[in-house]
């Protein structure tokens, strides 16, 4: 089943602006972490948020979780045309014994 | 640097062949997982592996059969390839009791 959806599901921006990105998720988690797929890529993980945190920082990224919501933001600052990519959040469900559950992704163009 | 590499990059199977997708890291992390990835739907855990010479199903097992000998290797079997199974395959592998999950690069199986 698909725990994460996120929103949108294409962003198309300039470089130097602000991309946002929102994942819902259904049911109580551990953990929520972002991911980015470069075109016809793997996965790497960009960030980690735990469930009795609010937001976190890593250089340009800043997530936020919102456990009564079951909501999750990813904002990436001043954008640059090699964040052009895929962007996943993935859930660690209490009650997953450490699988994720990956949603659709929203897939960010960045141009120059 | 945790490394994942898998067997292919690209594989062109005909219907009712036995696929098998390669997947081995190199940092002796006792859990791997195979994923498969479709537009539109995210990732989806297909098997996953706690340690060696044991399995367990994910969300889409039907069709699929995994093989974990050796703690660096996890295959994925194909038994009898269908064109319903064209699709990214993606490997990950993770250190246990760690959160993160480090992928390989995928192999995009089309059976014609």
């Amino acid at each position: 089943s698909q725990q994460g959806e996120e929103d949108p599901q294409a962003l198309s921006i300039q470089e130097g602006e602000n991309a946002t990105m929102n994942c819902s998720y259904k049911t109580s988690i551990n953990n929520l972490q972002w991911y980015r797929q470069n075109s016809g890529r793997g996965l790497v993980h960009l960030i980690l948020i735990r469930s009795n945190e609010r937001e976190k920082h890593s250089g340009r990224l800043r997530v936020t979780l919102d456990t009564s919501k079951k909501s999750s933001s990813l904002l990436i600052t001043a954008s640059r045309a090699a964040d052009t990519a895929s962007y996943f959040c993935a859930t660690d469900a209490t009650d997953s014994w450490g699988k994720l559950q990956f949603g659709a992704g929203t897939q960010v163009v960045v141009t120059p | 640097d945790v490394k994942v590499t898998q067997s292919s990059r690209y594989l062109v199977k005909r219907t009712g062949e036995k696929v098998f997708l390669e997947c081995v890291q190199d940092m002796d992390h006792e859990n791997m997982f195979w994923y498969r990835q479709d537009p539109g739907l995210g990732l989806r855990l297909i098997y996953f592996s706690y340690d060696v010479k044991m399995k367990e199903k994910g969300d889409i097992p039907e069709g699929y059969s995994v093989s974990r000998e050796k703690k660096e290797r996890f295959s994925l079997i194909l038994e009898s390839a269908s064109t319903n199974q064209t699709s990214m395959y993606l490997c990950a592998s993770r250190l246990q009791g760690a959160d993160e999950q480090y992928f390989g690069p995928g192999t995009r199986l089309t059976v014609t």
